[in-house]
């Protein structure tokens, strides 16, 4: 079975800090992608990155794979209250066309 | 822009009952799957179709059934509710492995 870690489960800062969220394996993905999830609507994709080292921005948001393919960040500079959600990271399984998830990080922004 | 449909949004089940949780895309996609999302924890992927008449299981497939007869539809089947199937439900649909489409949900609780 693979598995995704996501650390931190929770964090909560002032707006204008930076931060970043990790998610972590053993197993190596075809793809890995992020969503934020607000509550009572479901995940919406963010970003995907497939290569190795692949590095992305979404404005404020910088997204990166490992080289191995097997972990990614997600840093968000500025934090703005909007920013508050459920992050979720999801790795493509290599070879079948679906995704296994971590548990999420829970980031809240106060103003 | 429908994307995913879900119904219903909400439902209370007693022990021992039945129900269809309905779920409709109107993006031509070939792939549909089925999560389940427990209070702090990630998704878990109950079952999936990589087309019309295919399906498969995913992780926690115990006391569901699914059945993909046209390419829009992906219902699932709780044929007899127990208390551990209280979870929110989630439709996704995909054209490929790299970004999902969900619905907005099915909030179900078994008591």
């Amino acid at each position: 079975t693979q598995l995704l870690e996501q650390s931190p489960q929770f964090l909560s800062i002032q707006e204008g800090e930076n931060l970043t969220v990790y998610c972590n394996s053993s197993s190596v993905f075809s793809s890995l992608q992020w969503y934020r999830q607000e509550p009572g609507e479901g995940p919406v994709l963010l970003v995907t990155v497939v290569t190795g080292g692949e590095v992305k921005k979404l404005k404020r948001l910088t997204f990166q794979f490992g080289d191995a393919r097997k972990d990614s960040s997600l840093h968000i500079t500025a934090a703005q209250p909007g920013d508050t959600g459920l992050y979720l990271c999801a790795g493509g399984i290599q070879g079948a066309q679906k995704l296994v998830f971590g548990q999420g990080t829970r980031l809240t922004i106060n103003p | 822009n429908a994307g995913v449909t879900q119904t219903p949004k909400f439902r209370i089940l007693k022990i021992g009952q039945s129900m269809t949780l309905q779920c409709t895309q109107d993006m031509n996609h070939n792939y549909m799957y089925w999560y389940r999302q427990d209070p702090g924890m990630g998704l878990k992927l109950i079952y999936y179709s990589v087309g019309a008449g295919i399906t498969d299981k995913g992780e926690v497939p115990n006391g569901y059934n699914v059945s993909r007869s046209t390419t829009e539809d992906f219902p699932l089947r709780l044929e007899l509710a127990a208390p551990s199937q209280t979870s929110v439900y989630f439709c996704a649909s995909s054209q490929d492995s790299y970004g999902y489409t969900f619905g907005s949900g099915t909030r179900l609780t078994v008591v």
